[in-house]
Order: C-alpha cells, then structure tokens, then sequence
C-alpha cells in the first residue's frame, strides 16, 4: 500500500519563474492539504483540496494555487517565485475532511535562487 | 491568529525520560497532535488528544489540559533514534492544523 507520494523530490528554480508540485494521496484518501515548512520551523498550512476544491486557505498570497483532480491527485502551483518561497513542500492526505488521522508525504524540497 | 510555543532544543542521555511542553493559544480548537520528524523527513503521526488527560502509545505518552492551553509529550527509555524534532500541532477547525516551530531533541549515549 503505497503511502503520499510527491515529485520532485528537490527542484532549483530563480526568481520570478513558475513551478508545479505534485501529489499523489495515500491509497483510500481523498482530502490532499499542502504546508509549506521553511528551514527550522513548523510546517505552515497552505490550503486544502476536498472533493476537488479549494476548502480552506492558509495566510498566503494569491501566487499560489492550486488544483486537485479527479483521481485525488493534486498539485501546488507557485507563480513569480521570491527568495523567500524556498521550502519543503509538504503534502498530507487524509479520508474525508474531518478525519484525524493524516498522513504526510516525504516533500518537495525547493530552493529560489 | 494562531500562538503554539514549544522549546527549540533539548538534550537527554538514553534511557532517560524526557518532557517536550507545549502552550497554545488558538482561534479554534478540535483536537491536538504530536508528531515526530526526522531530519529531512516527513513528518510522522505521534499521538492526539482531544479529551482532557493522559494518552499513552508505548514509550510515548501526550497529555492535554484544554483550560490550561497546554500539553506535553513525554518520551520514556530514550533511544538514539528518538533523536528527531517533535511538532506540536492544533487542529483549528475541521480543515487546518497550525503547527509550533517543534523542539529538537538530541538523545546522547
């Protein structure tokens, strides 16, 4: 049974470029969130994807977005890349909106130059 | 806004015990997790609790006081792999969980 699984593993963009993230939930889930987790601090939470739409969002600009599918899978978007946008890009799925059990994915780690 | 404050860092020798605390201030409340992360690793399920009292998994039990605003993990008969950064979490509402900036934990032979 495979667990949350997110490519790439590590990416190298420069400011101002775009970049797409990808999620796939672990088998049986349906609810995809994404955090974002600068270096030494606790992950952030982005928004989260239920039933393909965005459910809830977190404190950040409107560069990122992003799109669930009908299969589960969803992917982050982030446009005009900052310095400050380097992370892990953590992805956690879940079965159904209120469950508690979530399982994280290993991440994305990106790096802005 | 959301205020979760744990220690950055402790250091316990194997086979000791050790408490991480936590103190939470939050806009919303329905349950809180801890969850254990190793160095460049995904962050792994620990414990929840959303009842007052005390959790106990094996080696690792959670307590919560909901008047209080305030839990802690309690690590039991360390072990060099409990070396990890341990996250404190708030479930908000039904959707978002804001996390504390996670104590690193360094277990010494």
């Amino acid at each position: 049974d495979a667990g949350v699984t997110q490519s790439p593993t590590h990416l190298i963009k420069t400011r101002g470029q775009q970049v797409t993230l990808r999620c796939s939930p672990k088998s049986g889930h349906d609810t995809v969130s994404w955090y974002q987790q600068a270096l030494g601090q606790g992950p952030q939470f982005i928004f989260q994807y239920y039933e393909e739409e965005e459910r809830q969002r977190g404190n950040f600009p409107d560069r990122f977005s992003g799109h669930q599918f009908p299969n589960y899978s969803s992917e982050l978007n982030v446009n005009a890349l900052l310095l400050g946008d380097s992370a892990l890009y953590l992805c956690a799925s879940r079965f159904g909106r209120t469950s508690n059990e979530q399982f994280f994915g290993p991440g994305t780690r990106l790096t802005v130059l | 806004g959301q205020n979760i404050d744990q220690p950055t860092e402790m250091t316990a020798t194997e086979g000791a015990i050790v408490q991480i605390n936590c103190t939470y201030q939050t806009s919303g409340f329905n349950g809180l997790f801890w969850y254990q992360q190793h160095a460049g690793e995904a962050p792994t399920f620990l414990s929840y609790n959303v009842l007052d009292g005390l959790e106990e998994k094996g080696r690792f039990s959670s307590f919560l006081s909901r008047s209080k605003g305030y839990s802690y993990l309690l690590l039991k008969e360390l072990q060099m792999k409990d070396s990890a950064s341990y996250l404190c979490a708030v479930r908000v509402n039904d959707y978002k969980l804001s996390f504390g900036a996670g104590t690193t934990v360094t277990v010494r032979a």
